[in-house]
Protein backbone atom coordinates (compact mmCIF):
# COMPACT_ATOMS: atom_id res chain seq x y z
CA UNK A 1 0.00 0.00 0.00
CA UNK A 2 1.04 3.64 -0.40
CA UNK A 3 1.61 6.02 2.27
CA UNK A 4 3.14 9.52 2.96
CA UNK A 5 4.55 10.73 6.69
CA UNK A 6 4.84 14.20 7.22
CA UNK A 7 7.83 14.57 9.47
CA UNK A 8 6.47 17.68 11.58
CA UNK A 9 3.19 18.45 12.85
CA UNK A 10 4.00 21.64 13.07
CA UNK A 11 6.52 24.14 11.54
CA UNK A 12 6.65 27.65 12.42
CA UNK A 13 8.98 30.39 10.69
CA UNK A 14 8.84 34.56 10.12
CA UNK A 15 7.81 36.22 7.68
CA UNK A 16 10.46 36.29 4.74
CA UNK A 17 12.10 33.57 5.48
CA UNK A 18 12.71 30.08 4.05
CA UNK A 19 9.88 27.21 4.18
CA UNK A 20 10.40 23.77 4.48
CA UNK A 21 7.78 21.33 5.05
CA UNK A 22 9.21 17.49 5.35
CA UNK A 23 7.42 14.65 3.59
CA UNK A 24 8.68 10.94 3.02
CA UNK A 25 6.88 8.68 1.11
CA UNK A 26 6.45 4.88 0.82
CA UNK A 27 5.17 3.64 -2.67
CA UNK A 28 5.96 -0.02 -4.68
CA UNK A 29 5.51 1.54 -8.07
CA UNK A 30 6.80 4.65 -9.38
CA UNK A 31 4.50 6.89 -7.50
CA UNK A 32 2.14 9.89 -7.75
CA UNK A 33 2.57 12.80 -5.30
CA UNK A 34 0.97 16.09 -4.44
CA UNK A 35 0.87 18.40 -1.89
CA UNK A 36 -2.61 20.23 -0.93
CA UNK A 37 -3.08 23.14 1.48
CA UNK A 38 -6.21 23.63 3.74
CA UNK A 39 -6.87 27.25 4.77
CA UNK A 40 -8.87 27.83 7.91
CA UNK A 41 -12.89 27.22 6.80
CA UNK A 42 -11.91 26.52 3.18
CA UNK A 43 -12.11 23.66 1.10
CA UNK A 44 -8.56 21.68 -0.03
CA UNK A 45 -6.83 23.44 -2.91
CA UNK A 46 -3.77 21.64 -5.14
CA UNK A 47 -0.67 23.36 -4.84
CA UNK A 48 1.30 20.72 -6.89
CA UNK A 49 1.88 17.37 -8.34
CA UNK A 50 4.64 15.49 -9.04
CA UNK A 51 4.09 12.48 -11.96
CA UNK A 52 7.07 11.29 -13.10
CA UNK A 53 7.80 14.27 -15.23
CA UNK A 54 10.44 17.04 -14.07
CA UNK A 55 11.22 16.59 -10.51
CA UNK A 56 11.50 19.92 -9.35
CA UNK A 57 7.87 20.54 -9.58
CA UNK A 58 6.66 23.92 -9.37
CA UNK A 59 3.23 25.13 -7.30
CA UNK A 60 1.16 28.02 -7.10
CA UNK A 61 2.05 31.01 -4.83
CA UNK A 62 6.02 30.28 -4.89
CA UNK A 63 6.03 26.88 -3.47
CA UNK A 64 7.77 23.75 -5.29
CA UNK A 65 8.77 20.45 -3.78
CA UNK A 66 11.42 18.32 -5.32
CA UNK A 67 10.96 14.55 -5.69
CA UNK A 68 14.00 12.37 -4.42
CA UNK A 69 13.35 9.00 -5.13
CA UNK A 70 16.88 8.05 -3.60
CA UNK A 71 15.66 9.36 -0.34
CA UNK A 72 12.00 8.96 -0.88
CA UNK A 73 11.04 12.33 -0.12
CA UNK A 74 8.83 14.92 -1.30
CA UNK A 75 9.39 18.33 0.65
CA UNK A 76 8.07 21.17 -0.08
CA UNK A 77 9.70 24.51 0.06
CA UNK A 78 9.04 28.30 -0.50
CA UNK A 79 11.95 31.00 -0.61
CA UNK A 80 10.23 33.55 1.28
CA UNK A 81 7.52 32.88 3.53
CA UNK A 82 4.22 35.48 3.50
CA UNK A 83 1.58 35.56 5.98
CA UNK A 84 -0.70 34.32 4.05
CA UNK A 85 1.16 31.49 4.09
CA UNK A 86 -0.68 30.33 7.15
CA UNK A 87 -2.07 26.93 6.55
CA UNK A 88 -2.34 23.18 6.94
CA UNK A 89 -0.57 21.54 4.31
CA UNK A 90 -1.07 17.39 3.28
CA UNK A 91 1.66 15.94 1.88
CA UNK A 92 -0.10 13.18 -0.74
CA UNK A 93 0.38 9.88 -2.66
CA UNK A 94 -2.28 8.35 -5.73
CA UNK A 95 -3.24 4.67 -4.46
CA UNK A 96 -2.96 3.49 -7.41
CA UNK A 97 -0.66 5.90 -9.61
CA UNK A 98 -2.41 8.59 -11.67
CA UNK A 99 -2.84 6.71 -14.63
CA UNK A 100 -4.73 4.44 -12.83
CA UNK A 101 -7.46 6.44 -11.66
CA UNK A 102 -6.42 6.11 -8.08
CA UNK A 103 -7.85 7.88 -4.92
CA UNK A 104 -5.56 10.21 -2.90
CA UNK A 105 -3.81 8.88 0.48
CA UNK A 106 -2.97 12.09 2.74
CA UNK A 107 -0.32 12.18 4.93
CA UNK A 108 -1.08 13.29 8.85
CA UNK A 109 -0.58 17.36 7.87
CA UNK A 110 1.58 19.96 9.03
CA UNK A 111 0.56 23.20 10.36
CA UNK A 112 2.55 26.34 9.12
CA UNK A 113 2.59 28.98 11.51
CA UNK A 114 4.05 32.70 10.06
CA UNK A 115 5.12 34.88 12.40
CA UNK A 116 5.37 38.72 12.00
CA UNK B 1 -18.90 27.01 -11.86
CA UNK B 2 -19.96 27.07 -8.16
CA UNK B 3 -17.52 24.47 -6.79
CA UNK B 4 -18.03 21.71 -4.66
CA UNK B 5 -20.69 22.34 -2.74
CA UNK B 6 -21.85 20.79 0.70
CA UNK B 7 -25.15 20.77 2.92
CA UNK B 8 -25.37 21.22 5.80
CA UNK B 9 -22.30 22.89 6.93
CA UNK B 10 -22.82 21.96 10.64
CA UNK B 11 -24.94 19.23 11.99
CA UNK B 12 -25.61 18.44 15.05
CA UNK B 13 -27.05 14.97 16.80
CA UNK B 14 -27.59 13.09 19.77
CA UNK B 15 -26.25 9.52 19.85
CA UNK B 16 -28.45 6.99 17.88
CA UNK B 17 -30.06 9.30 15.25
CA UNK B 18 -29.12 9.12 11.48
CA UNK B 19 -27.96 11.63 9.35
CA UNK B 20 -27.95 12.37 6.03
CA UNK B 21 -24.97 14.63 4.03
CA UNK B 22 -25.57 15.86 0.37
CA UNK B 23 -22.83 16.65 -1.96
CA UNK B 24 -22.96 18.16 -5.54
CA UNK B 25 -20.00 18.01 -7.34
CA UNK B 26 -18.57 20.07 -10.04
CA UNK B 27 -20.81 19.76 -13.09
CA UNK B 28 -19.64 16.96 -15.95
CA UNK B 29 -16.97 15.92 -13.44
CA UNK B 30 -18.00 12.57 -13.35
CA UNK B 31 -16.13 11.55 -10.07
CA UNK B 32 -16.96 11.80 -6.85
CA UNK B 33 -15.40 11.07 -3.47
CA UNK B 34 -16.10 11.09 -0.15
CA UNK B 35 -13.41 11.48 2.49
CA UNK B 36 -13.81 11.90 6.74
CA UNK B 37 -11.29 14.08 8.44
CA UNK B 38 -10.82 13.95 12.11
CA UNK B 39 -9.36 16.78 14.47
CA UNK B 40 -5.34 17.09 13.66
CA UNK B 41 -5.50 14.38 11.09
CA UNK B 42 -5.59 14.20 7.24
CA UNK B 43 -8.45 13.45 5.42
CA UNK B 44 -9.06 9.22 5.04
CA UNK B 45 -10.93 7.92 2.35
CA UNK B 46 -14.09 6.80 2.61
CA UNK B 47 -16.14 5.99 -1.13
CA UNK B 48 -15.54 7.03 -4.53
CA UNK B 49 -17.82 6.86 -7.22
CA UNK B 50 -17.70 6.75 -11.19
CA UNK B 51 -21.24 8.51 -12.61
CA UNK B 52 -23.55 6.55 -10.37
CA UNK B 53 -21.62 3.08 -9.95
CA UNK B 54 -19.61 3.03 -6.40
CA UNK B 55 -16.87 1.51 -7.42
CA UNK B 56 -14.64 1.47 -3.93
CA UNK B 57 -15.34 1.48 -0.24
CA UNK B 58 -12.94 1.69 2.51
CA UNK B 59 -13.01 -0.61 5.33
CA UNK B 60 -13.51 2.63 7.41
CA UNK B 61 -17.45 2.66 6.11
CA UNK B 62 -19.04 0.31 8.22
CA UNK B 63 -22.84 -0.98 7.61
CA UNK B 64 -24.14 2.20 9.63
CA UNK B 65 -22.52 4.28 6.78
CA UNK B 66 -24.14 4.42 2.80
CA UNK B 67 -23.37 6.44 0.33
CA UNK B 68 -25.42 7.04 -3.16
CA UNK B 69 -25.35 8.77 -6.07
CA UNK B 70 -28.46 8.17 -8.26
CA UNK B 71 -28.24 9.54 -11.10
CA UNK B 72 -24.72 10.29 -11.27
CA UNK B 73 -24.70 13.98 -10.26
CA UNK B 74 -25.09 14.63 -6.33
CA UNK B 75 -24.41 12.35 -3.69
CA UNK B 76 -25.34 11.37 -0.48
CA UNK B 77 -24.16 9.68 2.80
CA UNK B 78 -26.31 8.56 5.32
CA UNK B 79 -24.84 7.40 8.93
CA UNK B 80 -27.27 5.82 10.80
CA UNK B 81 -27.76 5.47 14.44
CA UNK B 82 -24.55 7.95 15.33
CA UNK B 83 -21.76 7.49 17.21
CA UNK B 84 -19.72 9.47 18.79
CA UNK B 85 -16.76 8.07 16.94
CA UNK B 86 -18.33 9.42 14.34
CA UNK B 87 -17.85 13.13 14.70
CA UNK B 88 -15.84 14.66 12.03
CA UNK B 89 -15.51 16.92 9.19
CA UNK B 90 -17.04 15.04 5.89
CA UNK B 91 -15.39 16.36 2.78
CA UNK B 92 -16.92 15.68 -0.46
CA UNK B 93 -14.51 15.78 -3.70
CA UNK B 94 -15.28 15.32 -7.73
CA UNK B 95 -13.05 15.52 -10.43
CA UNK B 96 -12.98 14.73 -14.12
CA UNK B 97 -12.58 11.33 -15.66
CA UNK B 98 -10.50 10.47 -12.05
CA UNK B 99 -6.79 11.61 -11.51
CA UNK B 100 -5.71 10.17 -14.62
CA UNK B 101 -6.72 13.63 -16.35
CA UNK B 102 -5.64 15.98 -13.80
CA UNK B 103 -4.47 15.02 -11.21
CA UNK B 104 -6.39 17.43 -9.19
CA UNK B 105 -9.92 16.90 -6.70
CA UNK B 106 -11.41 19.80 -6.08
CA UNK B 107 -12.69 19.91 -2.33
CA UNK B 108 -15.62 21.30 -0.89
CA UNK B 109 -15.51 23.06 2.52
CA UNK B 110 -17.03 20.24 4.44
CA UNK B 111 -19.98 18.95 6.89
CA UNK B 112 -19.12 18.92 10.41
CA UNK B 113 -20.79 16.46 12.19
CA UNK B 114 -21.07 16.63 15.94
CA UNK B 115 -22.36 13.98 17.87
CA UNK B 116 -23.52 14.26 21.32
Amino acid sequence: AQSVTQLDSHVSVSEGTPVLLRCNYSSSYSPSLFWYVQHPNKGLQLLLKYTSAATLVKGINGFEAEFKKSETSFHLTKPSAHMSDAAEYFCVVSDPPENQGGKLIFGQGTELSVKP
Amino acid sequence: DTGVSQDPRHKITKRGQNVTFRCDPISEHNRLYWYRQTLGQGPEFLTYFQNEAQLEKSRLLSDRFSAERPKGSFSTLEIQRTEQGDSAMYLCASSEKGLAVTGELFFGEGSRLTVL
